[in-house]
């Protein structure tokens, strides 16, 4: 199936700081689903995005999906303690590699 | 609501022993469960797609006479690890969708260890 790559792999903050992930395919997408994974705990479901263009907000998380359907986004503004673990973008049943975030407090 | 329940949480075993996880829907039916195998700071990958009533759909490089596959009811399905190998060692996570969805609710996890 087709895959989507996601970058970085990993990325280390300072409170405060944002943060953003990235998905990109070489193929259009029919929805990209985003998940948080907390370390030793299971992914959480967060958000689907469907729609071309489509931007969704959760507090200080915003959602984008590209214009193409190509690529999305994750953003976080002023990272938290709490924001730490891994970040997987997914599109049907394939992961991404995931954006392991550290934040120093 | 969506409350995806697994176990065991945690198994130790023997080499060429069979290890069975359960994975289960607790307030959801789910036609559809799905497992994946998670190794240390890697990403989830795909073993198979669990069916309802019919046999699983499995993805390419996963044994299926290995990792055994049984979704008995729409809150159930079952993952046997046959003759397992320390190769086995893993985290195995199931997720299931309520019916008429695609969100993907996840279990909390098996942690696998064949010694």
């Amino acid at each position: 199936g087709q895959q989507v790559m996601q970058i970085p792999q990993y990325q280390h903050v300072q409170e405060g700081e944002d943060f953003t992930t990235y998905c990109n395919s070489s193929t259009t997408l029919s929805n990209i689903q985003w998940y948080k994974q907390r370390p030793g705990g299971h992914p959480v479901f967060l958000i689907q995005l469907v729609k071309s263009g489509e931007v969704k907000k959760q507090k200080r998380l915003t959602f984008q999906f590209g214009e193409a359907k190509k690529n999305s986004s994750l953003h976080i503004t002023a990272t938290q303690t709490t924001d730490v673990g891994t970040y997987f973008c997914k599109n049907d049943m394939r992961f991404g590699a995931g954006t392991r975030l550290t934040v120093k407090p | 609501g969506a409350v995806v329940s697994q176990h065991p949480s945690r198994v130790i075993c023997k080499s060429g022993t069979s290890v069975k996880i359960e994975c289960r829907s607790l307030d959801f039916q789910a036609t559809t469960m799905f497992w994946y195998r998670q190794f240390p700071k890697q990403s989830l990958m795909l073993m198979a797609t669990s069916n309802e009533g019919s046999k699983a759909t499995y993805e390419q490089g996963v044994e299926k006479d290995k990792f055994l596959i049984n979704h008995a009811s729409l809150t159930l399905s079952t993952l046997t690890v046959t003759s397992a190998h320390p190769e086995d060692s893993s985290f195995y996570i199931c997720s299931a969708s309520p019916l008429g969805t695609d969100t993907q609710y996840f279990g909390p996890g098996t942690r696998l260890t064949v010694l």
